[in-house]
This record gives C-alpha cells, sequence and structure tokens, in this order.
C-alpha cells in the first residue's frame, strides 16, 4: 500500500519568505509527526498530531512555526519569515494510534538562501 | 532529560564482517525502542521495535537485543547493500514522540 508522502520534496527559497510543507499519511493512520534533521544532528520532534488535534506541539523552535491537520488526514507545517537555520530536511511520519510504530516521509529538503 | 548515545559515529567493515552498533539510552520509563535504516536523501525506514529487556528481534543479516541501558544491533556477515545510517530512538511512556540517536554510518566495503 502508499506509504506516507510529502511535497515538494525540494524547497528553495529566500530568508523572510514564508512556506507550506505538506504530509500526506498513511490511510487510517490517526497519529502524525512532524520531525526536523539538520546537517549532522538527529532527527528532532516538532509536533504531534492525534486526529486534528495537536496535544503535544513541545518541538516547535518558534512562533514562526505552525502546523494544521485536517479532515484527520493531510497535514501542513508552515514556516513564516525563513531563516537560514530553517535550513533543513522535514521529516513526516504516521502511526496507526499514538505510541505506535511510526512510518515516515521520503521528507522535504528545505533551503533558506 | 531523555538521552539517546549512538556508538561508534561511524564503521567500515569489509563484506562479511559480522560487527554490533550500540545504542545507550537515559529516560524516565521506557514504552519501546526504535531501530531505523536511513538510506541518503530517504527517510528512515522501520527495522524493529524492543519493548522489554532480553528480547531479541531479527531480520535477515540483522538482529535487535535490548538490556535495561542499552540495545545492541547486531550485522552478521553483511553485504554492501547493508551500507546505510542506523537510527536508534526511544518513546517513553505518556509520550508518543521519538527522541533518536545522531545514528552509526555503516558502509561494508565489498
Amino acid at each position: 500500500g502508499a506509504g506516507v508522502s510529502q511535497s515538494p520534496s525540494n524547497k528553495v527559497t529566500e530568508k523572510g519568505k514564508d512556506v507550506e510543507l505538506r504530509c500526506d499519511p498513511i490511510s487510517g493512520h490517526t497519529a502524525l509527526y512532524w520531525y526536523r534533521q539538520s546537517l549532522g544532528q538527529g532527527l528532532e520532534f516538532l509536533i504531534y498530531f492525534q486526529g486534528n488535534s495537536a496535544p503535544d506541539k513541545s518541538g516547535l523552535p518558534s512562533d514562526r512555526f505552525s502546523a494544521e491537520r485536517t479532515g484527520g488526514s493531510v497535514s501542513t507545517l508552515t514556516i513564516q519569515r525563513t531563516q537560514q537555520e530553517d535550513s533543513a530536511v522535514y521529516l513526516c511520519a504516521s502511526s496507526l494510534w499514538g505510541g505506535e510504530t511510526q512510518y515516515f516521509g521520503p521528507g522535504t529538503r528545505l533551503l533558506v538562501l | 532529560e531523555d538521552q539517546v548515545t549512538q556508538s561508534p559515529e561511524a564503521l567500515r567493515l569489509q563484506e562479511g564482517e559480522s560487527s554490533s552498533l550500540n545504542c545507550s539510552y537515559t529516560v524516565s520509563g521506557l514504552r519501546g525502542l526504535f531501530w531505523y535504516r536511513q538510506d541518503p536523501g530517504k527517510g528512515p525506514e522501520f527495522l524493529f521495535t524492543l519493548y522489554s529487556a532480553g528480547e531479541e528481534k531479527e531480520k535477515e543479516r540483522l538482529k535487535a537485543t535490548l538490556t535495561k541501558k542499552e540495545s545492541f544491533l547486531h550485522i552478521t556477515a553483511p553485504k554492501p547493500e547493508d551500507s546505510a545510517t542506523y537510527l536508534c530512538a526511544v518513546q517513553v511512556r505518556g509520550n508518543e514522540k521519538l527522541t533518536f540517536g545522531t545514528g552509526t554510518r555503516l558502509t561494508i566495503i565489498p
């Protein structure tokens, strides 16, 4: 079956612009997660959704970062006024329920110039 | 604070040379320990979940084991296609997020 999909695959933007990253989870998965992977660093948790609610937003690095999920499916991660330090790979994962095994998408590679 | 440390950072092996990767963790109540494989330019691919000390799981040339303080990923007679970065992550009770180590970059030389 189809796995987690993310779009775009790559995004190059200029400092100060806003970007939107999209995640389509595995069909039927109620839990969705966003992580960030910076060069030389491990995966860093950003936010967790159960259904359309986000009970854990503790990893969002600043108020420039926000995310939403609609219809219990697709999620969008928005970064406003991008900075060069936002350059990273943004990974989305989904699981059947919170606490179950997380399956990752291919990621969106964001480069802020 | 939950911590995960993986060693070594990088490992080069000859094809057929068996070895082990280490994942040490300090957490407040382990729910599960996860191993993933990540190829360059791709997302992590799930390998194993271990829930309790003494548990072992196997898949082809890989075997994962768990104690109360660490996990090992044993690779037996590796092949070049086993080359990848292997990531360890923990999940604690009452929290759905994964906390990752920085990975071991494994290279198998033909």
